[in-house]
């Protein structure tokens, strides 16, 4: 059975530090991962996803994740956070019956301080 | 840009309660979802929806939950009798034709608190 771990429940960082946000999942077919974002008082978002062809996927406003397949990995990653990043962030792998339903990890809050 | 709209935002009851959850989901999207979350734990897919019927339930779903699309535009988790485990934040979600290509779109969120 498919699993996705997040190691970090909490992550604070300065603005304008880079962050890495871990993910690690486990599955014995093809995967497809999403990152999914949460702002306060607001439903899920999707960020980004792999779903095949090049490792890296980028979204619109910084934010890169890596499929790593050797090391079961798809960690989250920008450069240079903002104030307005600050958000709860679930990885998530795909059934393996590519239904549309997802696993999700437990989450991890990015708390970004001026 | 369309959204999947969830009301209420929060909703208090009494342990023993029935209580109903709403949720519109986008209007050409044809696969629904529930999923919910426990505080401080991962969130979790319930139910998904096709056709007028449960395509997929998780062992969480059991007798005292049931969906239904009662109009063609909304989409309700009913619990029949709630317990204070139930306590959860409750996620609905659809996509345009449930393949993983189709990302899920969630809402909101309703937090049911049961006391």
């Amino acid at each position: 059975a498919q699993s996705v771990t997040q190691l970090d429940s909490q992550v604070p960082v300065f603005e304008e530090a880079p962050v890495e946000l871990r993910c690690n999942y486990s599955s014995s077919v093809s995967v497809y991962l999403f990152w999914y974002v949460q702002y306060p008082n607001q439903g899920l978002q999707l960020l980004l996803k792999y779903l095949s062809g090049s490792t890296l996927v980028e979204s619109i406003n910084g934010f890169e994740a890596e499929f790593n397949k050797s090391q079961t990995s798809f960690h989250l990653r920008k450069p240079s956070v903002h104030i307005s990043d600050t958000a709860e962030y679930f990885c998530a792998v795909s059934d393996e019956g590519n239904t549309g339903k997802l696993i999700f990890g437990q989450g991890t809050t990015l708390q970004v301080k001026p | 840009e369309p959204e999947v709209t969830q009301t209420p935002s929060h909703q208090v009851t009494q342990m023993g309660q029935e209580v109903i959850l709403r949720c519109v989901p986008i209007s050409n999207h044809l696969y629904f979802y529930w999923y919910r979350q426990i505080l401080g734990q991962k969130v979790e897919f319930l139910v998904s929806f096709y056709n007028n019927e449960i395509s997929e339930k998780s062992e969480i779903f059991d007798d005292q939950f049931s969906v239904e699309r009662p109009d063609g535009s909304n989409f309700t988790l009913k619990i029949r009798s709630t317990k204070l485990e139930d306590s959860a934040m409750y996620f609905c979600a659809s996509s345009s034709n449930g393949r993983i290509n189709s990302p899920l779109h969630f809402g909101n969120g309703t937090r049911l608190t049961v006391t």
